[in-house]
């Protein structure tokens, strides 16, 4: 089946650190790529929706300039939370697809953030 | 706007039981539903997908879904609960809007099959 790799799977560091969390679909082309943030005992919430080559999709009431999404390659897909604070702690869940709406999505096993 | 409702939290059921974890949603459209699973620490796996076709569906597991078009719904069940279906439950709705794929989840049900 489609695997998604996503590193790291834990972060620990110090307010205001930058942070980058990579996604790659190992065996497939994925066109497109979500980045959801979970919270404990919630559903996932989307932040973002990336398609290669072009600008992510942010989802209402995520900043753009704080959750940087670039996804330059049909395999690779970051989220780079800039100057990350303690309220920025979650974890944080991709996903990648092929072009098409009727195929399921495949996860990434998640990165757990946690800035001090 | 489309949504997806989990209406249940939790839903506890005896080892060797038949389970049901429920799911409704609204879209304008024709939607494509999905069921995935999600283990502690982990990221999701997809259980089943419905598109078009035969109202059951078939996917990992032993577990299947129905989908009702008048209901609205798309039910998660499986005949004989296992111990290790313990998790965390999402529906998800998906829809193709202007080049981009919307895509909606449940809340999620916790499943606890008690030994």
């Amino acid at each position: 089946g489609a695997v998604v790799s996503q590193h790291p799977s834990r972060v620990i560091c110090k307010s205001g650190t930058s942070v980058k969390i990579e996604c790659r679909s190992l065996d497939f082309q994925a066109t497109t790529m979500f980045w959801y943030r979970q919270f404990p005992k919630q559903s996932l919430m989307l932040m973002a929706t990336s398609n290669e080559g072009s600008k992510a999709t942010y989802e209402q009431g995520v900043e753009k300039d704080k959750f940087l999404i670039n996804h330059a390659s049909l395999t690779l897909s970051t989220l780079t939370v800039t100057s990350a604070h303690p309220e920025d702690s979650s974890f944080y869940i991709c996903s990648a697809t092929r072009d098409y709406s009727n195929q399921p999505q495949h996860f990434g096993d998640g990165t757990r953030l946690s800035i001090l | 706007a489309q949504s997806v409702a989990q209406p249940e939290d939790q839903v506890n059921v005896a080892e060797g039981n038949p389970l049901t974890v429920k799911c409704t949603y609204s879209v304008s459209g024709n939607p494509y539903l999905f069921w995935y699973v999600q283990y502690p620490n982990r990221g999701l796996q997809f259980l089943l997908k419905y598109i078009t076709g035969d109202n059951l569906v078939k996917g990992s597991y032993g577990f299947e879904a129905e989908f009702n078009k008048s209901q609205t719904s798309f039910h998660l069940k499986k005949p004989s609960a296992l111990v290790s279906d313990s998790a965390l439950y999402f529906c998800a709705v998906r829809l193709q809007s202007g080049g981009y794929q919307k895509v909606t989840f449940g809340i999620g049900t916790k499943l606890q099959v008690i030994p």
